[in-house]
C-alpha cells in the first residue's frame, strides 16, 4: 500500500485558480471512484472538501471542485482566498483499505 | 451534530502499548453506515490511516502496522479504541479518530467526514 503522489507545494494569487494533483494506481484512484480530499490548518484537524471523486459536502464553497482521469485525481480551487492557504491530502478507498497522499502545501500569494 | 472526541495518555514508555479511545457524542455508533477509523500524522507529516472497525466488529488495518495494531468497539458506551504495541519513537504522532462513511452497499468508503480534534501521543523514556 504506497501513498498517492501529490507535488509537494503550488502556489496562486488570490483571485486565481489552481489545481493540485493526485496519482495512484489501478488499484486505488484508478479503480474507485471513492477519491476524497481534505483541507488542513496549521495545528487543526482535517476537514472533508470533496468525497466520491467529485461531491462537496454542505458547506463547502463551490469554488472546489474535484475530478479524475485514470490513476489521476485532481482538486481545483478557483478564486483562491487568503484562508484557502493549507496543506491538502486526497485519499482514496483500496481493497477495503484506504490510502493517503503525502499532502499538497498551498501558498496564496 | 456528531462529535468525536480522543482520549488517552500524552506520553506512553518505548516498548509498550499505546492505548487511545475515541468517544462518539451526538449520534450512535450502531447506527450503521459508518466505519470509525484511526488515523496519525508524524510531526511536520502527511496523514497515515491506521485502520477502522464497524459496529458490528469487522475490523481492516493498514498493511504496514497490522501486526501490531488492535481497534476495538464499546457500543454500549458509544465508544472505539485503538491499541498500538511496542511502540518505538516512531509512533510519535497526533492522533486523530474519524467518521468514515461507507457507500451504498458497502462498495467503498465515500470520505470522512468528522474528525475529533486529534491528540499527541509521543513515545520516550
Amino acid at each position: 500500500q504506497s501513498a498517492l503522489t501529490q507535488p509537494a507545494s503550488v502556489s496562486g494569487s488570490p483571485g486565481q485558480s489552481i489545481t493540485i494533483s493526485c496519482t495512484g494506481t489501478s488499484s486505488d484512484v484508478g479503480g474507485y471512484n471513492y477519491v476524497s480530499w481534505y483541507q488542513q490548518h496549521p495545528g487543526k484537524a482535517p476537514k472533508l472538501m470533496i468525497y466520491e471523486v467529485s461531491n462537496r459536502p454542505s458547506g463547502v464553497p463551490d469554488r472546489f471542485s474535484g475530478s479524475k482521469s485514470g490513476n489521476t485525481a485532481s482538486l481545483t480551487i478557483s478564486g483562491l482566498q487568503a484562508e484557502d492557504e493549507a496543506d491538502y491530502y486526497c485519499s482514496s478507498y483500496t481493497s477495503s483499505t484506504v490510502v493517503f497522499g503525502g499532502g499538497t502545501k498551498l501558498t496564496v500569494l | 451534530q456528531v462529535q468525536l472526541q480522543e482520549s488517552g495518555p500524552g506520553l506512553v514508555k518505548p516498548s509498550q502499548t499505546l492505548s487511545l479511545t475515541c468517544t462518539v457524542s451526538g449520534g450512535s455508533i450502531s447506527s450503521g453506515g459508518y466505519y470509525w477509523s484511526w488515523i496519525r500524522q508524524h510531526p511536520g507529516k502527511g496523514l497515515e490511516w491506521i485502520g477502522y472497525i464497524y459496529y458490528s466488529g469487522s475490523t481492516y488495518y493498514n498493511p504496514s502496522l497490522k501486526s501490531r495494531v488492535t481497534i476495538s468497539v464499546d457500543t454500549s458506551k458509544n465508544q472505539f479504541s485503538l491499541k498500538l504495541s511496542s511502540v518505538t519513537a516512531a509512533d510519535t504522532a497526533v492522533y486523530y479518530c474519524a467518521r468514515a462513511r461507507l457507500a451504498r452497499q458497502a462498495a467503498g468508503i465515500v470520505g470522512m467526514d468528522v474528525w475529533g480534534q486529534g491528540t499527541t501521543v509521543t513515545v520516550s523514556s
